[in-house]
């Protein structure tokens, strides 16, 4: 089965570029969408955006051009990269698959989710 | 961007009681093309990533107990556990993926009375 695994420096300075990876295993990422949510400290859930192999990305507006998603097939793992953070970028970021082959919604199955906190 | 309101914020029922949560959207999500709604909730216990419970408003994914049911239309939406276990106890999302950007419901935590 599949399984997701997330991967990052768990502390970044503020000004500075969140870099994660989402290390894939028992499946391709070709042919899926792979979907990155964050979740601020005890609170709900935050749509970042999506990734495909075939070229189609899309990334949450509300992150105002921070955000930049890319896949590396050879390595079957997807990163994400997020600039000029601030305290309100702390949370535990997951990523997730769509349920099926090219679809993007429904979200499963999902990473465990690595804790970025944002601090100097 | 559709925004999504769960009620109540938070619930306690008695062990074996019904369960009802609230999604309501601020514009439609029906596909017409499919015909379907494209509404979907997630269980996420305490220390866990979210887990899919339901899809298509009402569809159970595989091995979800059929005591979880969806079902809504349009811009509303319930969750419905029959018959509650101690195991459910969680923070229930739901979630649109009609209009970009997919949007999850503020979370409505369910507690045991």
């Amino acid at each position: 089965q599949v399984q997701l695994q997330e991967s990052g420096p768990g502390l970044v300075k503020p000004s500075e570029t969140l870099s994660l990876t989402c290390s894939v295993s028992g499946d391709s990422i070709s042919g899926y969408y792979w979907t990155w949510i964050r979740q601020p400290p005890g609170k709900g859930l935050e749509w970042i955006g999506f990734f495909s192999s075939s070229g189609n990305i899309f990334y949450n507006p509300s992150l105002k051009g921070r955000v930049i998603m890319s896949g590396d097939a050879t390595n079957n793992r997807i990163s994400l990269t997020l600039s000029s953070v601030t305290a309100a970028d702390t949370g535990v970021y997951y990523c997730a698959r769509g349920l099926w082959s090219g679809w993007i919604g429904e979200l499963h199955p999902w990473g465990q989710g690595t804790l970025v906190t944002v601090s100097s | 961007d559709i925004v999504m309101t769960q009620s109540p914020d938070s619930l306690a029922v008695s062990l074996g009681e019904r369960a009802t949560i609230n999604c309501k959207s601020s514009q439609s999500v029906l596909d017409s093309s499919r015909s379907t709604n494209l509404l979907a909730w997630y269980q996420q216990k305490a220390g866990q990533p979210p887990k899919l419970l339901i899809y298509w408003t009402s569809t159970r994914k595989p091995g979800v107990p059929d005591r979880f049911s969806g079902s809504g239309s349009g811009t509303d939406f319930t969750l419905t556990i029959s018959s509650l276990q101690a195991e459910d106890v969680a923070v229930y999302y739901c979630q649109q993926h009609y209009t970009l950007p997919y949007t999850f419901g503020q979370g409505t935590k369910l507690e045991i009375k």
